[in-house]
């Protein structure tokens, strides 16, 4: 099983960003998938799911309807789509397995929203 | 949303010594199915985090038998026998159902 995030960088506040995980070594349509957060000497913070199918999302309350979560499952790609940044989304984004398992995590990605 | 509260957010144990990390959660976690899907996490600096522990109490693959997860309804506790010097890094508690959260996570280190 392997997942690898890709599209982070920098950002000026307000800006846009759209985040891939590309996952490989299992059958990613049969899987949930969420985006987790490392925010900066703080702890993690789940950000939200997709349903295997793509049909069903939640988010954490602090970023419902700033971030989208996606999915590709012809290419095995999750996405994850970040409008109106603010600095303080400033982290390292992972993707992982889950709701209901979180057995596998990306690398992570840094994002860092500055002016 | 579920809220988890973990307590100590740090300490320093001896090696060799057990350690105990306690997750407290604002409603039950026990779900429609009859399972708790309480999970713990470890992240080493620079690293992503590794499950440890899930459904409360079953330990993933690889995991050393002196980690071990306990408890019921609002109240877990994982627990580390005896710790050796690669467990230092932070723990988290995970609710994993539908609307997950963590815990703020507990900061171990070795004496």
């Amino acid at each position: 099983v392997q997942l690898e995030e890709s599209g982070g960088g920098l950002v000026r506040p307000g800006e846009s960003l759209r985040l891939s995980c590309a996952a490989s070594g299992f059958i990613f349509r049969n899987y949930y998938m969420s985006w987790i957060r490392h925010l900066p000497g703080k702890g993690l913070e789940w950000l939200g799911y997709v349903s295997s199918d793509g049909t069903i999302t939640d988010y954490a309350s602090s970023v419902m309807g700033r971030f989208t979560v996606s999915r590709d499952n012809a290419a095995d790609l999750l996405h994850l789509q970040m409008n109106s940044l603010i600095v303080e989304d400033t982290a390292i984004y992972y993707c992982a397995t889950g709701p209901w398992s979180f057995d596998h995590w990306g690398q992570g990605t840094l994002v860092t929203v500055s002016s | 949303d579920v809220v988890l509260t973990q307590s100590p957010p740090s300490l320093t144990v001896p090696l060799g010594q057990p350690a105990s990390i306690s997750c407290r959660s604002s409603q039950s976690l026990v779900y429609s199915d009859g399972d708790t899907y309480l999970s713990w996490f470890h992240q080493r600096p620079g690293q992503s985090p590794r499950r440890l522990i899930y459904k409360l109490t079953t330990r993933d693959s690889g995991v050393p038998d002196r980690f071990s997860g306990s408890g019921s309804g609002t109240d877990f506790t994982l627990e580390i026998s005896r710790v050796e010097s690669e467990d230092v890094g932070v723990y988290y508690c995970m609710y994993i159902t539908h609307r997950c959260s963590f815990g703020q996570g507990t900061r171990l280190e070795i004496k």
